[in-house]
């Protein structure tokens, strides 16, 4: 099956620093989606992104799809951008997750 | 519009017992699926309905199953928990089948199995 890496596996941060996170991808995709996991366990939706590029405020994502990688930038990062990103893909029907990154940011 | 909803959110069973999880999805969605996350494994997909059918599933054994309703709610039940079973469970809406489209997903249920 299809194999998602995320990198790096940890982050941290001081408050207003930028940072990208990459997602690398074994097989071409339909679907790729961004999710920022709160504290809580809430996924929640960033960005649907099979290709191309998309910014929402102070994040932006970029997906090369013949190269099979993509990724997500943040900007001017704040306190509560903490939490675990992740990327999950799509090939066979489902939604294949990487193991996901996790972002600490510090006042 | 409201998102997508599960209850319970918290739950304690005891390992042999059963347990039935239930997520509504965002008004108008057809499409429930359902994926379970743990430390070890990460986020797995368990399966997936459209109006009423399973269209897909994930490699867990038979003790997972689940069904979807007429109104596109879903329930997903678990037999004879064992400890492994801990874990987050969460499901995820969208309008069409499949993973093509853009999933919302619920905020889980926080399931532990003692």
């Amino acid at each position: 099956g299809i194999q998602v890496e995320q990198s790096p596996p940890d982050l941290i941060l001081q408050e207003g620093a930028n940072s990208t996170l990459r997602c690398n991808f074994s097989d071409s995709v339909n679907n790729l989606q961004w999710f920022h996991q709160n504290p809580w366990g809430q996924l929640i939706n960033l960005f649907y992104i099979p290709s191309g590029t998309k910014q929402n405020g102070r994040l932006s994502a970029t997906t090369v799809a013949t190269e099979r990688y993509s990724l997500l930038y943040i900007s001017s990062s704040q306190t509560t951008d903490s939490g675990v990103y992740f990327c999950a893909v799509d090939n066979t029907d489902k939604l294949i997750f990487g193991t996901g990154t996790r972002l600490q940011v510090f006042p | 519009k409201a998102g997508v909803t599960q209850t319970p959110r918290y739950l304690i069973k005891t390992r042999g017992q059963q347990v039935t999880l239930s997520c509504s999805p965002i008004s108008g969605h057809r499409s429930v699926s359902w994926y379970q996350q743990t430390p070890g494994q990460g986020l797995q997909f368990l399966f997936e309905y459209f109006s009423e059918t399973q269209r897909n599933k994930g490699n867990f054994p038979g003790r997972f199953s689940g069904r979807q309703f007429s109104n596109s709610r879903s329930e997903m039940n678990v037999s004879t928990l064992e400890l492994g079973d801990s874990a987050l469970y969460l499901c995820a809406s969208s309008f069409g089948a499949g993973g093509v489209e853009t999933q919302y997903f619920g905020p889980g249920t926080r399931l532990l199995v003692l």
